[in-house]
């Protein structure tokens, strides 16, 4: 069965600091990964995705994520976090009928 | 563009009452999703249309019925609201099956 783990479940980092979120994945076939933000009291928006080629992708806002297949992860990354991107992080991944989401990440910048 | 829209925005329902959430895209997109979301526990599945004319249980099925009324409409149907059912409701669409989503605002489901 497909499986997306995240094992951070809340962060606080000050602006200007460097993020990093974990996501793994369990998958037995091919598999689309993806991120998603949740602003407070908003829907889901996809930040980036990737089904294959680079492994680095890089999204709106800033974010990239790198896919290490040895490693069956897809951490997200920022380099340097605004108050703005206090929001909750989730981690998809899935084949060709569904996709299976993590549990979230909340992320809390301080200014 | 309006993408994918959902009604209502809140509800509250009295257990063993039924209710339809609707959700309607103008992508033209192939594919529609029914996600509930809790505390702690994520996005889980639980119908989705992979195209026009079909539609297939995902991970938390049990107390919904869906119909896929057209490529444009997916509605969800409780029809014995439980308080277990208690949760906000996302509707999301997507080019295919496996590419990435597009949600709508949701829906604030309370059952009492």
């Amino acid at each position: 069965a497909q499986s997306v783990s995240q094992h951070n479940h809340h962060v606080i980092l000050s602006e200007a600091a460097s993020l990093e979120l974990g996501c793994n994945y369990s998958y037995g076939g091919t598999v689309n990964l993806f991120w998603y933000v949740q602003y407070p009291g908003q829907h889901l928006q996809l930040l980036l995705k990737y089904f294959s080629g680079d492994p680095l992708v890089k999204g709106i806002k800033g974010f990239e994520a790198e896919f290490i297949k040895s490693k069956f992860s897809f951490n997200l990354r920022k380099p340097s976090v605004q108050w703005s991107d206090t929001a909750e992080y989730f981690c998809a991944g899935g084949g060709y009928q569904k996709v299976t989401f993590g549990t979230g990440t909340k992320l809390q910048v301080i200014p | 563009n309006a993408g994918v829209t959902q009604t209502p925005k809140f509800q509250v329902l009295k257990t063993g009452q039924s209710m339809t959430l609707q959700c309607a895209q103008d992508m033209n997109h192939n594919s529609m999703y029914w996600y509930r979301q809790d505390p702690g526990m994520g996005l889980r599945l639980i119908y989705y249309s992979a195209s026009e004319g079909t539609t297939d249980k995902g991970e938390v099925p049990n107390g919904y019925n869906v119909s896929r009324l057209n490529k444009r409409e997916f509605s969800l149907r409780l029809e014995s609201a439980a308080p277990s059912q208690t949760s906000v409701y996302f509707c999301a669409s997507s080019e295919q099956a496996g590419y990435g989503y597009t949600f709508g605002s949701g829906t604030r489901l309370t059952v009492v």
